[in-house]
């Protein structure tokens, strides 16, 4: 059974910092795995898709790194700003039965 | 990408009745929507996987009598919650892959449902 976990749970930095969430997998026989942003009570906005044939993926400040071999991925953001203030959530698509599963997310927290 | 529609946003309930959550797919054809409920700061958890035209499979400890899932068409899935209970009080958001997921398609989110069961 996939199990995703997600490090640290909560995150607090000064605007400016560059911010790391990790992400671990159990079940490296993946399709890909996305990351997520979810602001309070709102649904979610998919930040960053992986395949898993690919290594990392770069979107503005943000850049997502894959290693399949040891079930890790890492999401980078640079320059944090008050607006980065949100739980971000790693998934991954398992190859057995389609499912997409969750971490428990990292709550971001970055102070003006 | 594809945009999922879900509503309602947020539903109160008194205890005993039932309450109906849509997902609609506005711009393809979803012949998969996943249902997963979110405790407060907790991640989500899936609930059941629909498929168009065929009954949906429910995961481990869902009691498939009490959240009835119907995906009749190509754009619409639904979810009901029958004989709420406060214990039920979530949210509950639906998910579709955006083509076939062994073709490493990201997936769609519905703005996610808050349902308070008073």
């Amino acid at each position: 059974k996939q199990e995703v976990t997600q490090i640290p749970a909560a995150l607090s930095v000064p605007e400016g910092e560059n911010l790391v969430l990790n992400c671990s997998f159990t079940d490296s026989a993946i399709y890909n795995l996305q990351w997520f942003r979810q602001d309070p009570g709102k649904g979610l906005t998919s930040l960053l898709l992986i395949q898993s044939s690919q290594r990392e993926q770069t979107s503005g400040r943000l850049n997502a790194s894959l290693d399949k071999s040891s079930g890790r991925s890492t999401l980078y953001i640079a320059a944090s700003q008050p607006g980065d203030s949100a739980t971000y959530l790693c998934a991954v698509t398992s190859a057995a039965g389609n499912k997409l599963t969750f971490g428990g997310g990292t709550r971001v927290l970055v102070k003006p | 990408g594809a945009v999922v529609s879900q509503h309602p946003s947020r539903v109160i309930c008194k205890s005993g009745t039932s309450v109906k959550i849509e997902c609609r797919s506005l711009d393809f054809q979803a012949t998969t929507m996943f249902w997963y409920r979110q405790f407060p700061k907790q991640s989500l958890m899936l609930m059941a996987t629909s498929n168009e035209g065929s009954k949906a499979t429910y995961e481990q400890g869902v009691e498939k009598d009490k959240f009835l899932i119907n995906h009749a068409s190509l754009t619409l899935s639904t979810l009901t919650v029958t004989s709420a209970h406060p214990e039920d009080s979530s949210f509950y958001i639906c998910s579709t892959p955006g083509g076939p997921l062994s073709l490493n398609t990201e997936a769609f989110f519905g703005q996610g449902t808050r349902l308070t069961v008073v």
